[in-house]
């Protein structure tokens, strides 16, 4: 079956800069890669995804990018705020629904 | 919509209960799934249905475990009997269609004593 990496486990930066959060998958056949975010005592709510036919997506502050030849993607949250600080997952799906997560990214906004 | 729901929030049991946890997906969504978040294994799928056939059960960890779908508002996650390594947080989650986003419940905490 499919296997997602996701790095870093902890992120912390400070108000205002950058956080970037990788994935990697390893089957070619996945075709649909969507980000959840979940906050303390929530589900997980899916806050961008891109399908494998386009190489980057952009909501606001939050982008994506995918690069299909080396199986990864990328969350790019720019400008970040206390209220992004949260635990950020990965998924990758062949188009059949059944998700693989990755393992989650904590991140820390320090005001 | 109110979303998934998903009874009871939190439930404590004792070491050999049956636990009953309960999902009512988002009306006309066709694809439902359990899912268990541990810190150990992050969030595993369980179980998921399409169009309240169980499609592919290889989570499940025992024969422990067994879930239903008696109908397209209601799912049912059962564990019997219970044990303390089966303590971690259960969601619910619903969606239409494929390659679509799926919608999670607020999750059952399960604490088995």
């Amino acid at each position: 079956g499919e296997n997602v990496e996701q790095h870093p486990s902890t992120l912390s930066v400070q108000e205002g800069d950058s956080a970037v959060i990788k994935c990697t998958y390893s089957d070619s056949a996945s075709n649909y890669f969507p980000w959840y975010k979940q906050e303390l005592g929530k589900g997980p709510q899916l806050i961008i995804d891109i399908r494998s036919n386009v190489g980057e997506k952009k909501d606001q502050r939050i982008a994506v990018t995918l690069n299909k030849t080396a199986k990864h993607f990328s969350l790019h949250i720019t400008e970040t705020q206390p209220e992004d600080s949260a635990v950020y997952f990965c998924a990758a799906s062949m188009g059949h629904n059944k998700f693989y997560f990755g393992s989650g990214t904590k991140l820390n906004v320090k005001p | 919509d109110a979303g998934v729901i998903q009874s009871p929030r939190h439930e404590v049991t004792e070491m050999g209960q049956e636990v009953t946890l309960r999902c009512k997906p988002i009306s006309g969504h066709d694809y439902l799934f359990w899912y268990r978040q541990t810190m150990m294994r992050g969030l595993e799928l369980l179980i998921y249905f399409n169009n309240n056939v169980p499609i592919d059960d290889s989570g499940m960890p025992e024969d422990r475990f067994s879930a239903k779908m008696p109908n397209a508002s209601f799912s049912t996650l059962k564990i019997q009997p219970s044990e303390p390594r089966d303590s971690a947080v259960y969601f619910c989650a619903s969606l239409r269609g494929q390659g679509t986003e799926a919608f999670f419940g607020q999750g059952t905490r399960l604490t088995v004593v």
